[in-house]
């Protein structure tokens, strides 16, 4: 079946270090949305990307979009201790409808301060 | 700003025993979904809910759970006799309209079967 791949699944880094994860599906996605989720607390989102090679940024984070939908990253310069959390990226169901989101395993990062 | 609500925060209920998740999503919000996380891994789908009615449900999303929007506000998540793998948080979450829409997610529920 359709899976979302996250890579890596944990990052220890030093504060003021960068921080990459990578989502890949398995299928083209219509869209890419990315959650994040602090310690003991509920996935928020962050951003969604619809077109193919669309990049957003949002203060220090840079959000793309694969060429051919299938792959994202998202990349934190200078990291901080309040960017610790899980971040998680999904994409619909292919052939779902009414957002049946498919999560990836999400990449837990860790800042030392 | 709007949140999703959820109660209780808390569950614990013994295997067997019928549980009632309750969500209070954004008011102008039209989806409505249901979401599991077993402690330390991902996100699941379990359950959509559009126009009264299910719009689409996952394989875990079996005979044991159920979904009510019984009345302007609330939508609950029932799980008829517990397992103990049932055992997880349990997230509300709604948008505004469909997959191109972000969804807002609740505190969530965390349900314990003893």
């Amino acid at each position: 079946g359709q899976q979302v791949m996250q890579i890596p699944q944990y990052q220890h880094v030093q504060e003021g270090e960068d921080f990459t994860t990578y989502c890949n599906s398995s299928t083209t996605l219509s869209n890419i949305q990315w959650y994040k989720q602090r310690p003991g607390g509920h996935p928020v989102f962050l951003i969604q990307l619809v077109k193919s090679g669309e990049v957003k940024k949002q203060k220090r984070l840079t959000f793309q979009f694969g060429e051919a939908k299938k792959n994202s990253s998202l990349h934190i310069t200078a990291t901080q201790t309040t960017d610790v959390g899980t971040y998680f990226c999904a994409g619909p169901r292919y052939g779902g409808s009414q957002g049946n989101l498919i999560f990836g395993k999400g990449t837990k990062l860790s800042v030392k301060p | 700003e709007p949140e999703v609500t959820q109660t209780p925060s808390h569950q614990v209920t013994q295997m067997g025993q019928e549980v009632i998740l309750r969500c209070v999503p954004i008011s102008n919000h039209l989806y409505f979904y249901w979401y599991r996380q077993i402690l330390g891994q991902k996100v699941e789908f379990l359950v959509s809910f559009y126009n009264n009615e299910i719009s689409e449900k996952s394989e875990i999303f079996d005979d044991q759970f159920s979904v009510e929007r019984p009345d302007g506000s609330n939508f609950t998540l029932k799980i008829r006799s517990t397992k103990l793998e049932d055992s997880a948080m349990y997230f509300c979450a709604s948008s505004r309209a469909g997959p191109k829409y972000e969804q807002y997610f609740g505190p969530g529920t965390r349900l314990t079967v003893t």
